[in-house]
């Protein structure tokens, strides 16, 4: 099966940068979704790009979509302490059936 | 909406012993999840249902491993006899239908096989 896959490193900034994550996957897809999971708890959906998308914007979550260079990435604008988390993207490969990567540690400074 | 359910939240056993994690779906929503999440592997499809029946069951690692949904209200995942390397934390998600994207997780249930 395919896996997402995030650029591994763990990423520390000050309340009010942005933070942007990358991600990089294998073969076809449907779509690509990334999903936030804070310490302990399960996953939460941030926001869906399908394959025929570029870009989408949500609050202040932008995420592009790179199909000729099977890639893409997450911009979180204005971050805030609250947006410390992992996050992940996750590939869907068909049928619904996600693929994630490892994650991407993100910790905001107040 | 009470959201997607599992239980027990943790669970530590002894290896051998027969360890049964639940999950109820929300309401209405017809396809769910299983997943293991652990730091070595990260997160791995566990097996797929959609309509109570499975559908991929290519991620089950082993026989040991066995899942059902008897109705629409309530799956099981089951390891009999498990191992200290199940150990991990096992989520279920579940999406309303085909045409919705977004999975709905649950918060997971903690095995710790000793």
């Amino acid at each position: 099966s395919q896996q997402g896959e995030e650029d591994p490193q763990a990423l520390s900034i000050q309340e009010g940068e942005n933070a942007t994550m990358n991600c990089s996957y294998k073969t076809s897809i449907n779509n690509l979704q990334w999903y936030r999971q804070n310490s302990g708890r399960g996953l939460v959906h941030l926001i869906l790009i399908r394959s025929n998308e570029r870009e989408k914007h949500s609050g202040r979550l932008r995420v592009t979509l790179d199909t000729s260079k099977k890639s893409s990435s997450l911009l979180i604008t204005a971050s805030r302490a609250a947006d410390t988390a992992s996050y992940f993207c996750a590939t869907d490969y068909g049928n619904n059936r996600l693929a994630f990567g490892k994650g991407n540690q993100v910790v905001v400074i107040p | 909406d009470a959201g997607v359910i599992q239980s027990p939240r943790h669970e530590v056993t002894e290896m051998g012993q027969e360890v049964t994690l639940r999950c109820k779906p929300i309401s209405g929503h017809n396809s769910l999840f299983w997943y293991r999440q652990t730091m070595m592997r990260g997160l791995e499809l566990l097996i797929y249902f959609n309509n109570n029946v499975p559908i991929d069951d290519s991620g089950m690692p082993e026989d040991r491993f066995s899942a059902k949904m008897p109705n629409a209200s309530f799956s099981t995942l089951k390891i009999q006899p498990s191992e200290p390397r199940d150990s991990a934390v096992y989520f279920c998600a579940t999406i309303k239908d085909y045409s919705y994207n977004e999975q709905f997780f649950g918060p997971g249930t903690r095995l710790t096989v000793l």
